[in-house]
């Protein structure tokens, strides 16, 4: 299977403080996509980094990935009680057209 | 754009009914994707279209299980008969354009309870 899995798979921290979830994939890929989904509701884009790149910033996200390795990770700094959600690694695998989510991370921010 | 939307939001049906979720991707989006979740095995990909046209269905578990896109702007997905063992959050994304780097848009979800 090319699903990815987060770790940890559930995260409890105290809002202000930063987040990291790590996410570890098996094929090769083109690109890696996070997404997040709040309880109840569909996954969101968040954001995407190329195998081409190594760190990426979106506002207070920062994603590295690390193909040596087969492994991505996301940090969200400053986290709010609004960032409380379940959040996903999302690969391509090189010739597919479709998706591969990873198992998700739980966070929980406390205010 | 109102976003990728599914119906019903909630189903509770009792086994061996037939279920059928419906979803309207965005306009303008080629592919369509159907995802199945469950706390067991996460995130599934059950199939995806474009253009309307099935191009990979390997992740439909069963024959029970089925579904069409007769126009760009609705798909279906049915169950029939429906087990206890197909609850779950049923999820359509669309996506617009082939490449890779393209952003999945998901729907709301359809919770079934199969009774």
């Amino acid at each position: 299977s090319q699903q990815g899995e987060e770790d940890p798979q559930a995260l409890s921290i105290q809002e202000g403080e930063n987040a990291t979830m790590n996410c570890s994939y098996k094929t090769s890929i083109n690109n890696l996509q996070w997404y997040r989904q709040n309880s109840g509701r569909g996954l969101v884009h968040l954001i995407l980094i190329r195998s081409n790149e190594r760190e990426k910033h979106s506002g207070r996200l920062r994603v590295t990935l690390d193909t040596s390795k087969k492994s991505s990770s996301l940090l969200i700094t400053a986290s709010r009680a609004a960032d409380t959600a379940s959040y996903f690694c999302a690969t391509d695998g090189t010739g597919a057209n479709n998706l591969f989510f990873g198992t998700g991370t739980r966070l929980t921010v406390i205010p | 754009d109102a976003g990728v939307i599914q119906s019903p939001r909630h189903e509770v049906t009792e086994m061996g009914q037939e279920v059928t979720l419906r979803c309207k991707p965005i306009s303008g989006h080629d592919y369509l994707f159907w995802y199945r979740q469950t706390m067991m095995r996460g995130l599934e990909l059950l199939i995806y279209f474009n253009n309307n046209v099935p191009i990979d269905d390997s992740g439909m578990p069963e024959d029970r299980f089925s579904a069409k896109m007769p126009n760009a702007s609705f798909s279906t997905l049915k169950i029939q008969p429906s087990e206890p063992r197909d609850s779950a959050v049923y999820f359509c994304a669309s996506r617009k354009g082939q490449g890779r780097e393209e952003t999945q848009y998901f729907g709301p979800g359809t919770r079934l309870l199969v009774l």
